[in-house]
C-alpha cells in the first residue's frame, strides 16, 4: 500500500547542530508539505513543494530549508537548531497538479527536542 | 483574513453519548472543508471532507459533518462515541481554485471519553 513515512520518529539534538528530517511518500503525489505542531497553535506550515525542483516558504520558514530532487522525498533541514524549534514535525502530501487544493495525507510525525 | 476556529479546546463525553465538535471558518471563497483525527503519538488521519454537493458528509468511524454556509460552520457529529474515539480533532479549510498551501488548520479539540 502507498504510504508516507518519516524518519527518525524521535530525535534529540543540541543547539547549533544541523538536523535533517526525512519524509518519503510512495503515493507519487506532486505536492509535499512540512508542518510543525505546537500546543495551542495547531499545525503551521514551514515549507512546501509542488513538484521536483520546486520549493516555497510557508508561514514559519525561518531557520528551515527543504530541497526536492525527486517526487518521493522532501527532507527538512534545520540549519542551526534552536530550542524554539523543539516541536513535532509532520510531513504531508497531496495529489493535485498545479498545487490546487486537495486532500492532504500525513506521515506519523517526528518529535524533535533541541537541548 | 482567513481563519478557522474550534471554540472548544477540550470536551469530555460519556461513552455511548452523542458528540458534536464545532468548527467555524472565515474564508473568502468557496470552501473545501476537512476533519482530521489525531490519536496520541500518531499523525493526522482524514475523517471526512466536503468539496461540493450534499452538505451532509459521511466519513469513516461513524462520523458525519454538516456544511452550513449561512453559519460558516462545519460541525462534526457522532451519534454514539466509543472509548477509542478519544483523540484530538482538527478542522481545516481550503478553497476551490486556491493554492494547496492555503489550507488552514484549527487549533484542535481534545476529546476525552468518560467510562
Amino acid at each position: 500500500d502507498a504510504e508516507i513515512t518519516q524518519s527518525p520518529r524521535h530525535k534529540i539534538t543540541e543547539t547549533g547542530r544541523q538536523v535533517t528530517l526525512a519524509c518519503h511518500q510512495t503515493w507519487n503525489h506532486n505536492n509535499m508539505f512540512w508542518y510543525r505542531q505546537d500546543l495551542g497553535h495547531g499545525l503551521r506550515l514551514i515549507h512546501y513543494s509542488y513538484g521536483v525542483q520546486d520549493t516555497n516558504k510557508g508561514e514559519v520558514s525561518d531557520g528551515y530549508s527543504v530541497s526536492r530532487s525527486n517526487t518521493e522525498d522532501l527532507p527538512l533541514t534545520l540549519e542551526s537548531a534552536a530550542s524554539s524549534q523543539t516541536s513535532v514535525y509532520f510531513c504531508a502530501s497531496s495529489e493535485s497538479s498545479g498545487g490546487d487544493t486537495d486532500t492532504q495525507y500525513f506521515g506519523p510525525g517526528t518529535r524533535l527536542t533541541v537541548l | 483574513a482567513q481563519s478557522v476556529t474550534q471554540p472548544d479546546i477540550h470536551i469530555t463525553v460519556s461513552e455511548g453519548a452523542s458528540l458534536e465538535l464545532r468548527c467555524n471558518y472565515s474564508y473568502g471563497a468557496t470552501p473545501y472543508l476537512f476533519w482530521y483525527v489525531q490519536s496520541p503519538g500518531q499523525g493526522l488521519q482524514l475523517l471526512l471532507k466536503y468539496f461540493s454537493g450534499d452538505t451532509l458528509v459521511q466519513g469513516i468511524k461513524g462520523f458525519e459533518a454538516e456544511f452550513k454556509r449561512s453559519q460558516s460552520s462545519f460541525n462534526l457529529r457522532k451519534p454514539s462515541v466509543h472509548w477509542s474515539d478519544a483523540a484530538e480533532y482538527f478542522c481545516a479549510v481550503g478553497a476551490k481554485y486556491s493554492s494547496a498551501s492555503k489550507i488552514i488548520f484549527g487549533s484542535g479539540t481534545r476529546l476525552s471519553i468518560r467510562p
